[in-house]
């Protein structure tokens, strides 16, 4: 059974970090491209990260870009998200998921882990 | 980047009904483009990718049609367990971006 487990959520302050984790189990982890995606409360989704398996690159969403870095190590089955510079428009539950065989869609998704920033 | 407009917002419909709801991009995807739902403090749950593959797993009354830049979900007799929240995505190139959702409400 493939599951995604994020941890690391948190209240911080306006321009504080956290570093979100994703722990993979139940695949091949390092078959994978994986992803962040953040649902603001009450909002739609937005993806904000991708991190690829071959190279571990990342390419991130506009508003994200330059204050987050996407990472992972395969032999750990685990992903991170390092969050610099948080503003109170990050405040989000920020999910990490799997991609499928096919593309950059997403069959598999933790449960996803509640950041806050506020003062 | 590629808009995704979905229509419409919200959408009141009873158990039995047949219900569409529809995805516009801003330029065509070539297919790429998934289905999710989602139900209020879960993560959302794959239901189609590639405009009309079923994800394993799904009911079939779910179903997935379109191309170029225009997609439809369909849903064949609405059961109480499918009001939730749609959303479609787009793949074909990044960023990767999500409708804004479809609210399935039961009327």
């Amino acid at each position: 059974e493939v599951q995604l487990l994020e941890s690391g959520g948190g209240l911080v302050q306006p321009g504080g970090s956290l570093r979100l984790s994703c722990a993979g189990s139940g695949f091949t982890f390092s078959n994978y491209d994986m992803i962040w995606v953040r649902q603001a409360p009450g909002k739609g989704l937005e993806w904000v990260s991708l991190i690829r398996t071959r190279d571990g690159s990342a390419i991130y969403a506009d508003s994200v870009k330059g204050r987050f870095t996407g990472s992972r190590d395969n032999s750990k089955n685990t992903l991170w998200l390092q969050m610099d510079s948080l503003r109170a428009e990050d405040t989000a539950l920020y999910y990490c998921a799997k991609t499928g065989n096919n593309g950059w869609y997403f069959d598999y998704w933790g449960q996803g882990s509640l950041v806050s920033v506020s003062s | 980047d590629i808009q995704m407009t979905q229509s419409p917002s919200s959408l009141s419909a009873s158990v039995g009904d047949r219900v569409t709801i529809t995805c516009r991009a801003s330029q065509a995807i070539s297919n790429s483009l998934a289905w999710y739902q989602q139900k209020p403090g879960k993560a959302p749950n794959l239901l189609l990718y590639t405009a009309s593959r079923l994800e394993g797993g799904v009911p079939s009354r779910f179903s997935g049609s379109g191309s170029g830049t225009d997609y439809t979900l369909t849903i064949d007799s609405l059961q109480p367990e499918d009001f939730a929240t749609y959303y479609c995505q787009q793949y074909s190139t990044t960023p990767l971006t999500f409708g804004q959702g479809t609210r399935l409400e039961i009327k």
